[in-house]
């Protein structure tokens, strides 16, 4: 099926410390797996993208890994600045350029 | 600002009843994405269309429907309303060709309360 899990639900971390969202997907998944972040009151906004040709991809303080083979993908935020402080999604897309979201992660920094 | 816009923001109304929310694609987008946000779901992904046609279904209910016209802009009808429906509606727009995958452009959302 089409599926993309994501942990964890709510992560608080301390002003300056780095944090990290993984997310699984599910076998029919194509090539294409974007990072949202929903500020409050907002709609979603894309942060980085990566694409399956390759495993890792940077952009400032915000990383993003993928593992074909364990079909898992991560972000990583870096030295944390209050303004991080949002819902972040994982998505991937599936046939038919359907784009399946995970459940989303609340994070938190904390002064 | 996405250049997505979507109407109206707030809507309140009763069980059974129906309403519609409008979507404005970004100009030049031929990609209209549908999503619903309830508290502890995420974005539950609806429908998509593509230069007026239907191209990918999610999760919708046989009481939601909806249409992409002429101009682009994209319409969701919501019928014989439930408690449950109460959410924020998404709608998000695309630039790439069917087929293609790419960045999606979000509208600010239309909150609906069923009371």
């Amino acid at each position: 099926g089409e599926n993309v899990e994501q942990h964890p639900s709510t992560l608080s971390v301390q002003e300056g410390d780095s944090a990290v969202i993984k997310c699984t997907y599910s076998d029919s998944a194509s090539n294409y797996f974007p990072w949202y972040k929903q500020e409050l009151g907002k709609g979603p906004q894309l942060i980085i993208d990566i694409r399956s040709n390759v495993g890792e991809k940077k952009d400032q303080r915000i990383a993003v890994t993928l593992n074909k083979t364990a079909k898992h993908f991560s972000l990583h935020i870096t030295e944390t600045q209050p303004e991080d402080s949002a819902v972040y999604f994982c998505a991937a897309t599936y046939t038919d350029d359907k784009i399946i979201f995970g459940k989303g992660t609340r994070l938190h920094i904390l002064p | 600002d996405s250049g997505v816009t979507q109407t109206p923001k707030h809507l309140i109304t009763a069980t059974g009843q129906r309403v519609t929310l409008r979507c404005s694609p970004r100009s030049g987008d031929l990609s209209v994405y549908w999503y619903q946000q309830s508290l502890d779901q995420g974005l539950q992904f609806l429908i998509q269309y593509y230069n007026g046609e239907e191209r990918a279904k999610g999760n919708i209910l046989e009481r939601f429907s909806a249409q992409q016209f002429p101009d682009l802009h994209s319409e969701l009808n919501l019928s014989s309303l439930e408690l449950g429906d109460s959410a924020l509606y998404f709608c998000a727009s695309s630039a790439p060709p069917a087929g293609e995958s790419g960045e999606l452009f979000f509208g600010e959302g239309s909150r609906l309360t069923v009371l």
